[in-house]
């Protein structure tokens, strides 16, 4: 499967504690992104990167969050002292760079956070 | 207000039917349109894509877009059980930045009776 992945698909944890999630982008597109999605919502844009470099970040992203791509590659995202209202479904999605054109963006099958 | 509304549904069409799902947005710097698929607890699937304004057709779905009206509609012929799903539309700037990110409608819930 060529498609973006992402681990793990499901994630209950305790109010406080520290998680993280994993993206692996499409191999050959360098722009990566991080969107949330409560229910009955459309995804949330979080943040974005450009190879290694993060370039974006929404308001919604609090010093709580922290998103690193090292190498380029795979994308992490951590989010610490969660909360209740941290639950929703974590989306990672890319996109080649390419013509001015084009911003197609192929998402992953999300992390489901559960904050208990 | 939202840059970007959706009509809410629930929608529901019997099998073979016309389906018309619509998006208003008030951000006239949207120039990509994006409709995409998501079935309960799964990741959106793109569908449709759009730069700037006009028609696309892919087999029994037509994509449209009016930037004039700042409206955007998809149209999916001869519906099947298999079509149900929220669709979600998406669009985006072409900011200075790279970002590009999408926003989103928030969704319309469209059950296909067989």
């Amino acid at each position: 499967d060529t498609g973006v992945s992402q681990n793990p698909r499901h994630k209950i944890t305790k109010r406080g504690q520290n998680v993280t999630f994993r993206c692996d982008p499409i191999s050959e597109h360098n722009r990566l992104y991080w969107y949330r999605q409560t229910l009955g919502q459309g995804p949330e844009f979080l943040t974005y990167f450009q190879n290694e470099a993060q370039l974006e970040k929404s308001r919604l992203l609090s010093d709580r969050f922290s998103a690193e791509r090292p190498k380029g590659s795979f994308s992490t995202l951590e989010i610490q002292r969660t909360e209740q209202g941290d639950s929703a479904m974590y989306l990672c999605a890319s996109r080649p760079s390419g013509r001015d054109s084009y911003n197609e963006q192929f998402f992953g099958p999300g992390t489901r956070l559960t904050v208990l | 207000q939202k840059e970007v509304e959706q009509d809410p549904g629930p929608l529901s069409v019997p099998e073979g039917a016309i389906v018309s799902l619509n998006c208003t947005y008030s951000n006239s710097a949207f120039q990509y349109f994006m409709w995409y698929r998501q079935y309960s607890r799964k990741g959106p699937e793109l569908l449709m894509y759009t730069y700037s304004s006009g028609n696309k057709e892919d087999g029994r779905f037509t994509a449209q877009v009016d930037k004039s009206s700042k409206y955007i509609s998809l149209f999916i012929r001869d519906s099947q059980p298999s079509d149900s799903a929220t669709y979600l539309c998406a669009m985006s700037a072409k900011s200075s930045g790279s970002a590009r990110q999408l926003t989103f409608g928030s969704g319309t819930q469209l059950t296909v009776l067989p």
